[in-house]
C-alpha cells in the first residue's frame, strides 16, 4: 500500500495568516491527489483534485501543487471559515488512500 | 444529494446493510464508494462500485474485504453496503460518496452524504 503522510498534523494559525500543509507520498503517485475539508461533525468536502484543479466553488485562496511524492495545500489569507480539518487522499491505486490528517486551530 | 441510512448499534459477528439513495446526478454514470470515519479519527476508503460501463465491479479495501459487499440499483440510484461478521473496530460513521474517475480507473471523491453511525459492541 501506498501511505499518505501529512505534515504537520495540528497547525495553529490566524487570520490572515498563509498557511501552507505538506502530504508525502511513500512511492509516486503523479498528480493523483485530492484535498478534502472536514469540519466537525460534517462530511468531507472536496477542494482540490490532481493535485492542483480547484473544485468549482472553492475559493480561490485555496491552491495545491506537487506531484510525484511532495505535494502542498497552501490557504493564502485563512479566513474564520477555514479552521478545520484536511485530509489529503491518493488516488492512483486502490488501498490506504488517505493522510492522516492537518487539524487547523485557531492561534 | 446523497443520504445514507440503516445505521445503529449491531453486535460483533452480526450483519447490517447500509443505504445510500441518491438525487440530482444521473447515478448510473458514476461510481460510488463508502468510506468510513472512527470516532474522533481519519478517513478510511472502504471500498467502490464501478459505473455499469465500467463492468459494475468492486474494490475493497483490506481491512473489509470478504466481509463487505457494496451493490447498487441503478434503477432506484442507490448504493448499498452489506457488511458481514462484523467487528468493533468496524465502529465508524459511514459516509457514501459520489466518485469521478479519470482513465487507468482512479477515483477521487466530489459529493458525500452526510453519514451514518454504525456501532458494533455487545
Amino acid at each position: 500500500d501506498i501511505q499518505m503522510t501529512q505534515s504537520p498534523s495540528t497547525l495553529s494559525a490566524s487570520v490572515g495568516d498563509r498557511v501552507t500543509i505538506t502530504c508525502r507520498a511513500s512511492q509516486t503517485i503523479s498528480t493523483w491527489l485530492a484535498w478534502y475539508q472536514q469540519k466537525p461533525g460534517k462530511a468531507p468536502k472536496l477542494l482540490i483534485y490532481e493535485a492542483s484543479t480547484l473544485e468549482g466553488g472553492v475559493p480561490s485562496r485555496f491552491s495545491g501543487s506537487g506531484s510525484g511524492i511532495e505535494f502542498t495545500l497552501t490557504i493564502s489569507s485563512l479566513q474564520p471559515d477555514d479552521f478545520a480539518t484536511y485530509y489529503c487522499q491518493q488516488y492512483y491505486t486502490f488501498g490506504k488512500t488517505f493522510g492522516q490528517g492537518t487539524k487547523l486551530e485557531i492561534k | 444529494q446523497l443520504v445514507e441510512s440503516g445505521g445503529g448499534l449491531v453486535q460483533p459477528g452480526r450483519s447490517l446493510r447500509l443505504s445510500c439513495p441518491t438525487s440530482g446526478f444521473t447515478f448510473s454514470a458514476y461510481a460510488m464508494s463508502w468510506v468510513r470515519q472512527s470516532p474522533g479519527k481519519g478517513l478510511e476508503w472502504v471500498g467502490l462500485i464501478r459505473s455499469k460501463a465500467f463492468g459494475a465491479t468492486a474494490e475493497y479495501g483490506a481491512s473489509v474485504k470478504g466481509r463487505f459487499t457494496i451493490s447498487r440499483d441503478d434503477s432506484k440510484s442507490i448504493a448499498y453496503l452489506q457488511m458481514n461478521s462484523l467487528k468493533p473496530e468496524d465502529t465508524a460513521i459511514y459516509y457514501c460518496a459520489k466518485s469521478m474517475t479519470v482513465p487507468g480507473s482512479k477515483y477521487y471523491f466530489d459529493y458525500w452524504g452526510q453519514g451514518t453511525l454504525v456501532t458494533v459492541s455487545s
